[in-house]
């Protein structure tokens, strides 16, 4: 099945940097990979996704980029702004249908200082 | 629109009683439905998948006479703890996916169930 892999656990940014999450999977017939931002006690919400066919993304601050050969796939979020605070998860699913699992990676704590 | 509701939000339960916990589509019809738990500041695991009208299928590791699923209909997953203990205490977070409309998966606000 598949694996998903996240680093780094824990990342903190002075505020206005950029921050990079990175992450890795290894099943190559997954081609949906979803970007969550989860803040405490709350549910994940989807920030942003990208496709297989599709090398990156961009919706204003935040970019996605794909290496479908090395199995790799970035956040980046730029002019980090405190609300940026949270934990982002990554995962990945082949897609073929709303049956599909999606398999999370572990999550990176984002922490943005003033 | 596509909104996911959980029932309770949060939940005290003694040590050896069960707990049901609701998920709802609230404006699509769902037919299949994800069942995950989250222990503090770890991922979301997925449990199980939840079909309308036939059988969940649990992950390895998952223990399905200890976690009953139901799906009764298109709307409708229940996920029941049977015979909690305290180390079953964790948030628990629904998902649906849209049946015939693209793969984005829909999450429930989660249920933070605790045992004592």
């Amino acid at each position: 099945g598949e694996n998903v892999e996240q680093h780094p656990s824990t990342l903190s940014v002075q505020e206005g940097d950029s921050a990079v999450i990175k992450c890795t999977y290894s099943d190559s017939a997954s081609n949906y990979f979803p970007w969550y931002k989860q803040e405490l006690g709350k549910r994940p919400q989807l920030i942003i996704d990208i496709r297989s066919n599709v090398g990156e993304k961009k919706d204003q601050r935040i970019a996605v980029t794909l290496n479908k050969t090395a199995k790799h796939f970035s956040l980046h979020i730029t002019e980090t702004q405190p609300e940026d605070s949270a934990v982002y998860f990554c995962a990945a699913t082949m897609l073929y249908s709303s049956a599909s699992k999606i398999i999370f990676g572990s999550g990176t704590r984002l922490s943005i200082r003033p | 629109g596509a909104v996911v509701s959980q029932h309770p939000s949060w939940v005290i339960c003694k040590s050896g009683t069960s707990v049901k916990i609701e998920c709802r589509s609230l404006d699509f019809q769902a037919t299949t439905m994800f069942w995950y738990r989250q222990f503090p500041k770890q991922s979301l695991m997925l449990m199980a998948t939840s079909n309308e009208g036939s059988k969940a299928t649990y992950e390895q590791g998952v223990e399905k006479d200890k976690f009953l699923i139901n799906h009764a209909s298109l709307t409708l997953s229940t996920l029941t703890v049977t015979s909690a203990h305290p180390e079953d205490s964790s948030f628990y977070i629904c998902s649906a996916g849209r049946t015939g409309v693209n793969y984005e998966q829909y999450f429930g606000p989660g249920t933070r169930l605790t045992v004592t």
